[in-house]
C-alpha cells in the first residue's frame, strides 16, 4: 500500500525567512511525487513534479529515496505563497492512482 | 472557456436523500476522477474513469456511484447509503489514467447533509 505523510498541518513563517514543508512516503516500488497547491479561492493545480526537476515560483523539491521524503523548499517566503500544499504520490507508469497526504497549510506572515 | 465545471457550489441535503453532483470537462482529456476532501485528511480517491461506459471504485467508493456515458461528463450520486457524507468534493481530469499525467481540478461542490 502507499501512503504519503505530511506531518505539519500548519507551518507560519515570516517574509523573507526560508521555508520547508515535509513530506514523507511509503510505497515498495518507483514512485513519482508531486506537490499540488491551493490558494485562496483558487483550485487546487500541480506545483511541481520530481522528475521534471524544475524551479517553480521559487520552490524546489528533491526526492530522496533513501529518506523516502519529498520535502518542498524555498529559501525567502513570499506573502503570496500562503496556501495549502499537498503531497502526493503515485507509482511510475500509466493506470497508477495519486495518493495525496493530509495536507499543510502554509501562512506567511509580513 | 476552458476547463472543468462542477455544479452546484452549495448543496444541501436532508437524510435520506440521494443526490448527483456534477462534473463537466472540454479538455478532451480522457480520464475522470472524484476525491471527497476532509480536514486533514487530504484528498481521497473516490471513483475513477478511464473511458466512456468504464469507472472503478477508489478507496472510498461505498455509498457513491457514478456514470460515464459521455466523455465530458462524470456525475456523481452521494446515495442515503453514505453514512457522513457531509464534505467537499472535487472533481479532476487528466489526459491519461494515472498519476503521471497532470490533474485538472474542478471548483469543487461543498455538501451538506441536515
Amino acid at each position: 500500500a502507499q501512503r504519503v505523510t505530511q506531518p505539519e498541518k500548519l507551518l507560519s513563517v515570516f517574509k523573507g525567512a526560508p521555508v520547508e514543508l515535509k513530506c514523507n512516503y511509503s510505497y515498495s516500488g518507483s514512485p513519482e511525487l508531486f506537490w499540488y497547491v491551493q490558494y485562496s479561492r483558487q483550485r487546487l493545480q500541480l506545483l511541481l513534479r520530481h522528475i521534471s526537476r524544475e524551479s517553480i515560483k521559487g520552490f524546489t523539491a528533491d526526492l530522496n529515496k533513501g529518506e523516502t521524503s519529498f520535502h518542498l523548499k524555498k529559501p525567502f517566503a513570499q506573502e503570496e505563497d500562503s496556501a495549502m500544499y499537498y503531497c502526493a504520490l503515485s507509482g511510475s507508469g500509466a493506470g497508477n492512482m495519486l495518493t495525496f497526504g493530509g495536507g499543510t497549510r502554509l501562512m506567511v506572515k509580513p | 472557456d476552458g476547463g472543468i465545471t462542477q455544479s452546484p457550489k452549495y448543496l444541501f441535503r436532508k437524510e435520506g436523500q440521494n443526490v448527483t453532483l456534477s462534473c463537466e470537462q472540454n479538455l478532451n482529456h480522457d480520464a475522470m476522477y472524484w476525491y471527497r476532501q476532509d480536514p486533514g485528511q487530504g484528498l481521497r480517491l473516490i471513483y475513477y474513469s478511464q473511458i466512456v461506459n468504464d469507472f472503478q471504485k477508489g478507496d472510498i467508493a461505498e455509498g457513491y456511484s457514478v456514470s460515464r456515458e459521455k466523455k465530458e461528463s462524470f456525475p456523481l450520486t452521494v446515495t442515503s447509503a453514505q453514512k457522513n457524507p457531509t464534505a467537499f468534493y472535487l472533481c479532476a481530469s487528466s489526459t491519461y489514467l494515472g498519476g503521471g499525467s497532470e490533474q485538472f481540478f474542478g471548483p469543487g461542490t461543498r455538501l451538506t447533509v441536515l
